[in-house]
């Protein structure tokens, strides 16, 4: 199957700065990447959907103007948290589809992000 | 190492049909098991999820699944196929407040 990147694996951060999370693709063209956030004890929640070069597609109740995603290459999306508080403490889990993958989506190892 | 196994990468059904969707996991407890289902272009569908009791546990779109402990799998079935099940089904497992790891999916495709 195709490989996807996550990086970092786990960030611990102070409350007030920003945190930038990397989602690669790196032996397909990705078009469309998704990036999610789990809650404990819970399943994973849809933060948005980005296809490249285009703005992202939020889901209802994500701000976007906290969660920053770009998505400038077929390779590359990228997740910033800005002015990050401990109540965004989580794990996100970017996935990477399109290209020649038919359509198929293959998951990144995720992003354990602590705010302290 | 903790790893999530969905053996068949495709699986071929015709509509009407029964299906039965693999899953098993090697944590040395019970973990808490997902079954998400993705369209073409589409995030995550949550179908069903376990975390105790009933050991059968019932989902959306018709779908159920199934958790045994002897086996370490939680097997997603639906008794009668429609077309527009077509997709692919990822299964997951988180353990305690652990991040979740997914099997690497199933792709279903519905013959008429």
């Amino acid at each position: 199957g195709a490989v996807v990147s996550q990086h970092p694996s786990r960030v611990i951060c102070k409350s007030g700065t920003s945190v930038k999370i990397e989602c690669r693709s790196l032996d397909f063209q990705a078009t469309t990447m998704f990036w999610y956030r789990q809650f404990p004890k819970q399943s994973l929640m849809l933060m948005a959907t980005s296809n490249e070069g285009s703005k992202a597609t939020y889901e209802q109740g994500v701000e976007k103007d906290k969660f920053l995603i770009n998505h400038a290459s077929l390779t590359l999306s990228t997740l910033t948290v800005t002015s990050a508080h401990p109540e965004d403490s989580s794990f996100y889990i970017c996935s990477a589809g399109g290209g020649d993958r038919g359509g198929r989506a293959f998951f990144g190892q995720g992003t354990r992000l602590t705010v302290v | 190492a903790q790893s999530v196994t969905q053996p068949d990468i495709h699986i071929t059904v015709s509509e009407g049909a029964s299906l039965e969707l693999r899953c098993n996991y090697s944590y040395g407890a019970t973990p808490y098991l997902f079954w998400y289902v993705q369209s073409p272009g589409q995030g995550l569908q949550l179908l069903l999820k376990y975390f105790s009791g009933d050991t059968l546990v019932q989902g959306i779109k018709g779908f159920e699944a199934e958790f045994k402990r002897s086996q370490s799998s939680f097997n997603l079935r639906k008794p009668s196929v429609h077309w527009s099940d077509a997709a692919e089904y990822f299964c997951a497992v988180a353990y305690n407040n652990n991040d979740m790891r997914f099997g690497a999916g199933t792709r279903l495709t519905v013959k008429p």
